[in-house]
């Protein structure tokens, strides 16, 4: 079993829609997770950052966390084109600042 | 701005020859760490420091090495350049809390081919 697992996609979604992006991890220690945007050809940037179980609400994003299912999701409303990109679900080791990366789900916004 | 630079942004070798990627970083961190990504494994750790002198193996670090002897760099040399290192090389950095886990900011990446 991965560590982190996502969906790697493609998941279409069209302009205006909410597009959903899930995430889950097999360390019970973890503490904390980050869901990082990575355009093609480009390095990963910060979109959301979340510790303590619920949601955490930043512009159009939604970050959601359940530590007891052990599953983090990524909500974007309004979806736009320039949200197409590759996003990165991101945990952290019980031991240390380390961090765990997913494969990454594609997402595609069409107009 | 504080900022995290690589260098050389892309870089061509050949088999067997040692190469050094250049990572420097302006935000006073004392975490780095070295990622490289392909296709359908996402990033993956190859080697982090905690602070000055301090180094430790990720989980791909066959054949890298890296050294700290500044808060500001950390050098990541293939010793003997493999095709199997063709990859793009991410540099990353955080700060130092007590416990939880901080952000992780990247560098612009160095796109390695290895021939």
């Amino acid at each position: 079993q991965k560590e982190v697992e996502q969906n790697s996609g493609p998941l279409s979604v069209p302009e205006g829609a909410i597009a959903s992006l899930n995430c889950t991890y097999s360390d019970r220690g973890s503490q904390s997770f980050f869901w990082y945007r990575q355009y093609s050809g480009k390095s990963p940037e910060l979109i959301m950052s979340i510790y303590s179980n619920g949601d955490k609400e930043d512009g159009r994003f939604t970050a959601q966390l359940n530590k007891a299912s052990q599953y983090v999701s990524l909500l974007i409303r309004d979806s736009q084109p320039s949200d197409s990109a590759t996003y990165l679900c991101a945990v952290n080791t019980r031991y240390g600042n380390k961090l765990v990366f997913g494969a990454g789900t594609i997402l595609r916004v069409k107009s | 701005d504080a900022e995290i630079t690589q260098s050389p942004r892309h870089k061509i070798t050949e088999t067997g020859r040692q190469v050094t990627l250049a990572c420097h970083q302006t935000w006073n961190h004392n975490n780095m760490f070295w990622y490289r990504q392909d296709l359908g494994h996402g990033l993956r750790l190859i080697h982090y420091s905690y602070g000055v002198q301090d180094t430790n193996k990720g989980e791909v670090s066959d054949g890298y090495s890296v050294s700290r002897s500044n808060t500001e760099d950390l050098p990541l040399t293939l010793e003997s350049a493999a095709s199997s290192q063709t990859s793009v090389y991410f540099c990353a950095s955080s700060e130092s809390p007590g416990g939880t886990a901080e952000t992780q900011y990247f560098g612009p990446g160095t796109r390695l081919l290895v021939l």
